[in-house]
């Protein structure tokens, strides 16, 4: 089984970049029919779906965050990240990275704060 | 893009109810769907996939059913460890909208 772990800043402030990574261990990011997905979800709220990267490194986006989003993957550190920016204090989330719907991260909070 | 929703938003009940959890989408997905169980603080769980195929690993007392537009989750004989909310995901198209969640609880 994959684990996956999110790190990166826990505050940020408004209209800055919301950098995140998506660390991939137990399995190759290359290996298998597999979408790496960000999923979002804001305190008390239900969850968002925000985008993947397909094992042929399409990427999709949600169309709610425009051109905010950008996905990348480093295979050569079996990674992938998201960046998201001029957040503002609605973007405030833990934010999840998971293969397909299966294996998850544990999250990550990210407060968008002065 | 497809809109997703889910009733009800809550409900109550009792160890070894049924239950059963709808999920509606507003255009077809075939059996584009997935199911999630998630905890106060955990990442979400998976449950089914392709709408009615029960993931590996979860009890046999979940099951999906339903095509198209509508779709049922069902829990036979409810257990203390099933209080959660639950949620839909449609993966036929992007985006992969989720829907609003159900709360199950006691």
């Amino acid at each position: 089984q994959v684990q996956l772990q999110e790190s990166g800043p826990g505050l940020v402030k408004p209209s800055q970049t919301l950098s995140l990574t998506c660390v991939v261990s137990g399995g190759s990011i290359r290996s298998g029919n597999y979408h790496w997905n960000w999923v979002r979800q804001s305190p008390g709220k239900g969850l968002e779906w925000l985008g993947c990267i397909s094992y042929s490194e399409t990427i999709y986006y949600n169309p709610s965050l425009k051109s905010r989003i950008t996905i990348l993957v480093d295979t050569s550190k079996n990674q992938f990240s998201l960046r998201l920016d001029s957040v503002t204090a609605a973007d405030t989330a833990v934010y999840y990275c998971a293969r397909d719907g299966v294996d998850w991260g544990q999250g990550t909070l990210v407060t968008v704060s002065s | 893009d497809i809109q997703m929703t889910q009733s009800p938003p809550s409900l109550s009940a009792s160890v070894g109810d049924r239950v059963t959890i709808t999920c509606r989408a507003s255009q077809g997905i075939n059996n584009a769907l997935a199911w999630y169980q998630q905890k106060p603080g955990k990442a979400p769980k998976l449950l089914i996939y392709r709408a009615s195929t029960l993931q590996s690993g979860v009890p046999s007392r979940f099951s999906g059913s339903g095509s198209g537009t509508d779709f049922t989750l069902t829990i036979n004989s409810l257990q203390p460890e099933d209080v959660a909310t639950y949620y839909c995901q449609k993966y036929n198209s992007v985006p992969f909208t989720f829907g609003p969640g159900t709360r199950v609880d006691f």
